[in-house]
């Protein structure tokens, strides 16, 4: 079974850059993946920010940015504000036609 | 504007089904496919399937298979999620999101339908 990795938890400092990386637990991912990515504050949906690896969702400020980094998917986040605190997901598409989540990080700013 | 909305929170006992609804406006509803995407308390996002309106074809997470069904009602612009055998890890927000299309990621997502499976 598939399993997509994160980081479960990830501080960053008011005004810092922080790079949230979204794995696979066999292989590297690519842009064949589509990653995707996603923050959620507690009770709310999901909203997207970034698609197709590189592109930010409208109105996703040009602070979020996506990438691939060596075997993974990467978000980073430049100038981190108080409120970027939040839950991040990354989402990979697999040739089978599935999608796969991964578990999550946890973004504190302080 | 584009909107899902889903039907309201359900409890339900174990060993029983639930079915959740989610009714598509402001767009051609068969052109988008429509994935569902589960949370339980305290967890992480887990998703659990997708359907074609236009086709009624889906594809499941195998952690899922025999369980639940998707289904659509083209006339109404719904999407339904059926889960049964319900267990209390069951217990989650269950939403639906839409697909965007070229590039396999949700851009739209409904609010989420709490379902509580309790004896």
């Amino acid at each position: 079974q598939t399993v997509v990795t994160q980081e479960p938890s990830f501080s960053v400092s008011p005004g810092g850059t922080v790079t949230l990386t979204c794995g696979l637990s066999s292989g590297s991912v690519s842009t064949s993946f589509y990653p995707s990515w996603y923050r959620q504050t507690p009770g709310q949906a999901p909203l997207t920010l970034i698609y197709n690896t590189n592109t930010r969702s409208s109105g996703v400020p040009d602070r979020f940015s996506g990438s691939i980094l060596g075997n993974k998917a990467a978000l980073t986040i430049t100038g981190a504000q108080a409120d970027d605190e939040s839950d991040y997901y990354c989402v990979l598409h697999m040739d089978s036609g599935i999608s796969v989540f991964g578990g999550g990080t946890k973004l504190t700013v302080l | 504007q584009v909107r899902l909305v889903q039907s309201g929170a359900e409890v339900k006992k174990p060993g029983t089904s639930v079915t959740v609804s989610c009714k598509a406006s402001g767009y051609t509803f068969t052109s988008y496919y429509m994935h569902w995407v589960r949370q339980a308390p305290g967890q992480g996002l887990e998703w659990m399937g997708i359907i074609n309106p236009s086709s009624g074809g889906t594809t499941y997470a195998q952690q899922f298979q025999g369980r639940v069904t998707l289904t659509r009602d083209t006339s109404t612009n719904t999407v339904y999620m059926d889960l049964t055998s319900l267990r209390s890890e069951d217990t989650a927000v269950y939403y639906c999101a839409r697909d965007y299309g070229d590039f396999w990621y949700f851009d739209r997502w409904g609010r989420g339908t709490l379902v509580t499976v309790s004896s």
